[in-house]
């Protein structure tokens, strides 16, 4: 059974810090890896997706990371800002079409950043 | 293009009483979920709709959960007897059907919060 673990559960950073989130999972045979932004109220907005035969994705000052085969994700943030603060998730997608097109997730990483 | 819809967004009742939470996917979108989270918890994934069939409701707790997507397009979720531990938001989200291997994005709606007293 597939499961998804964060790290920290909780992070508190100054502003202008550059910071690392954790995801780690138990079973390697995914599709992809996704992390997610949920802000309080709202639903899940995609930050990044991972493929499982690519290493990493950027997108600004977002970098993630994927080692599929020691079951670990990274999701860097670049000089983090007040406005980065919110939940982050990672959920990684098993099998892909029908049933099996499914998302598991982490318990998140909720990121404060102090101006 | 307009994202997924929910409603109520928030809802309060008492133990026992039942709810009922609207969806609406983006157009077009043949795949539909419904997620449970939990406090301090990612969100489980319900049930999964693809066009009016369900071809995934294994963690669907089935003596007081029930869904539907009547027409392929819309959804509905109920809840019949709520009990405490069913407070959680419910996310709905859907997903295009894509004919890249390995790759359907599924997208979330804002979540209905449930309050059960």
């Amino acid at each position: 059974k597939q499961e998804v673990t964060q790290i920290p559960a909780a992070l508190s950073v100054p502003e202008g810090e550059n910071l690392v989130l954790n995801c780690s999972f138990t079973d390697s045979a995914i599709y992809n890896l996704q992390w997610f932004r949920q802000d309080p109220g709202k639903g899940l907005t995609s930050l990044l997706l991972i493929q499982s035969s690519q290493r990493e994705q950027t997108s600004g000052r977002l970098n993630a990371s994927l080692d599929k085969s020691s079951g670990r994700s990274t999701l860097y943030i670049a000089a983090s800002q007040p406005g980065d603060s919110a939940t982050y998730l990672c959920a990684v997608r098993i099998g892909y079409g029908g049933a099996t097109n499914k998302l598991i997730f982490g318990t998140g990483t909720l990121l404060a950043v102090q101006p | 293009e307009a994202g997924v819809a929910q409603s109520p967004r928030y809802k309060i009742i008492e133990k026992r009483q039942s709810v009922a939470f609207w969806c609406n996917p983006i157009s077009g979108h043949a795949t539909l979920y419904w997620y449970q989270q939990i406090l301090g918890q990612g969100p489980k994934l319900l049930i999964q709709f693809q066009n009016n069939g369900v071809v995934d409701d294994s963690q669907l707790p089935k003596d007081r959960f029930s869904a539907e997507r009547l027409k392929g397009v819309d959804s509905t979720l109920k809840i019949q007897p709520a009990k405490l531990e069913d407070s959680a938001v419910y996310l709905c989200a859907s997903s295009p059907t894509s004919g890249r291997s390995g790759y359907n994005e599924q997208f979330f709606g804002p979540g209905t919060r449930l309050t059960v007293l």
